[in-house]
């Protein structure tokens, strides 16, 4: 088993600029989670979702939407990128939901926006 | 904003030395998690402590867990140089985890 995986693993955009972070797992996991790491600070949950076709808002969501069309999938679009959203973003993703059981991270994705 | 809090933020020792490190949280929680963080790498499950538990053992990993003061302790007993690493606490409720800022970790040979 992959695990989770993440696509791409660096990029660098221009102000203004959109792009979308695939998030995948093949562990038929019915949660999963976006998170931003910014130095200094530990992870913060930008949107989850609780199964296919659902998404809800985490504690930082403005500037970036989401889609879980398909269970194994969860993407993370930026629309208009600010360089506030230079940042590494983590996806995760766990069986129930993740104030009871553990979450299974991707390596992340390095986002630097000039 | 940040729930869990971890304490020291950075932690240097040396090899076979015992390391403690400290999390405090400011809400209710259904249970509390420590994650290590390798260098330019994701995260990764280490141990998770319910909130009717006090104390939880995994290999050299040893959890608390002091509901009354909201806070929780991870000891690694015999460091080892792979041990380096950021730890970070996580308490979870409302199908979210609520993470600290991490404690970094470094064993020194």
């Amino acid at each position: 088993n992959a695990g989770v995986t993440q696509t791409p693993k660096f990029r660098v955009l221009k102000t203004g600029q959109s792009m979308t972070l695939l998030c995948a797992q093949d562990m038929n996991h019915e949660y999963m989670y976006w998170y931003r790491q910014d130095p200094g600070m530990g992870l913060r949950l930008i949107h989850y979702s609780v199964g296919e076709g659902t998404t809800a808002k985490g504690e930082v969501p403005d500037g970036y939407n989401v889609s879980r069309l398909k269970k194994q999938n969860f993407l993370l679009g930026l629309e208009s990128a600010a360089p506030s959203q230079t940042s590494v973003y983590f996806c995760a993703s766990s069986y129930v939901g993740g104030h009871y059981n553990e979450q299974f991270f991707g390596p992340g994705t390095r986002l630097t926006v000039l | 904003s940040q729930q869990g809090e971890e304490d020291p933020q950075a932690l240097s020792i040396q090899e076979g030395e015992n390391a403690t490190m400290n999390c405090s949280y400011k809400t209710s929680i259904n249970n509390l998690q420590w994650y290590r963080q390798n260098s330019g790498r994701g995260l990764v499950h280490l141990i998770l402590i319910r909130s009717n538990e006090r104390e939880k053992h995994s290999g050299r990993l040893r959890v608390t867990l002091d509901t009354s003061k909201k806070s929780s302790s991870l000891l690694i007993t015999a460091s080892r140089a792979a041990d380096t690493a950021s730890y970070f606490c996580a308490g979870g409720s409302n199908y979210q985890l609520i993470w600290g800022a991490g404690t970094k970790l470094i064993i020194k040979p």
